[in-house]
């Protein structure tokens, strides 16, 4: 089965600093990569997601970057403030597999 | 329009014990899955729904029973609860992506169970 690898388990930055969050995964059948964002005692809520046929997505001051050869894909994240503070789970999903998602182990972010 | 929601939010079982959590949809979606959050874990997929009357299993779904008996609910059962099965339980659901061209998947408000 798939299996999604996160890093860093912990980041701390500086109000308007940036943030990334890097995450490998390890079957190349995967097609579909979501990133949720989860604060504390929330359930999880899609942030930005991008598929196997776009190498980059932007929304605001998010974007998602994929490089489907090396099987990583990163969050980035921009001019970061206190409300960005929250636990940032990637995912990854195999073609036809009815979108079951395999989820990193979440990166804490505290701005 | 309330989304995803689930019952209970909180739920204390001693070993043993069964129970049944429900999920319940109004967005007409046909997914709909099961997740057990850990700490340090992430998410993890127990069972999932692709289709009323339809069920299958995911990464650990040992321990669980589910089932689908109407578009809208999915239910999560624990016939002989177990200390490793104190977690947080999340339901999600999403529209078939072949009809409609989108995969977001929508999580409930999640359920705290705690096996004693």
């Amino acid at each position: 089965g798939e299996n999604v690898e996160q890093h860093p388990s912990t980041l701390s930055v500086q109000e308007g600093d940036s943030a990334v969050i890097k995450c490998t995964y390890s079957d190349s059948a995967s097609n579909y990569f979501p990133w949720y964002k989860q604060e504390l005692g929330k359930r999880p809520q899609l942030i930005i997601d991008i598929r196997s046929n776009v190498g980059e997505k932007k929304d605001q001051r998010i974007a998602v970057t994929l490089n489907k050869t090396a099987k990583h894909f990163s969050l980035h994240i921009t001019e970061t403030q206190p409300e960005d503070s929250a636990v940032y789970f990637c995912a990854a999903s195999i073609r036809g597999s009815a979108r079951q998602l395999t989820f990193g182990s979440g990166t804490q972010l505290t701005v | 329009n309330a989304g995803v929601t689930q019952t209970p939010k909180f739920r204390v079982l001693k070993t043993g014990q069964s129970m049944t959590l429900l999920c319940a949809q109004d967005m007409n979606h046909e997914y709909m899955y099961w997740y057990r959050q850990d700490p340090g874990m992430g998410l993890r997929l127990i069972h999932y729904s692709v289709g009323e009357g339809t069920t299958a299993k995911g990464e650990v779904p040992d321990g669980y029973n589910v089932s689908r008996l109407k578009k809208q609910n999915f239910l999560l059962g624990l016939e002989s609860a177990a200390p490793s099965q104190t977690s947080v339980y999340f339901c999600a659901s999403s529209l078939n992506r072949e009809r409609t061209g989108t995969d977001t998947q929508y999580f409930g408000p999640g359920t705290r169970l705690t096996v004693l």
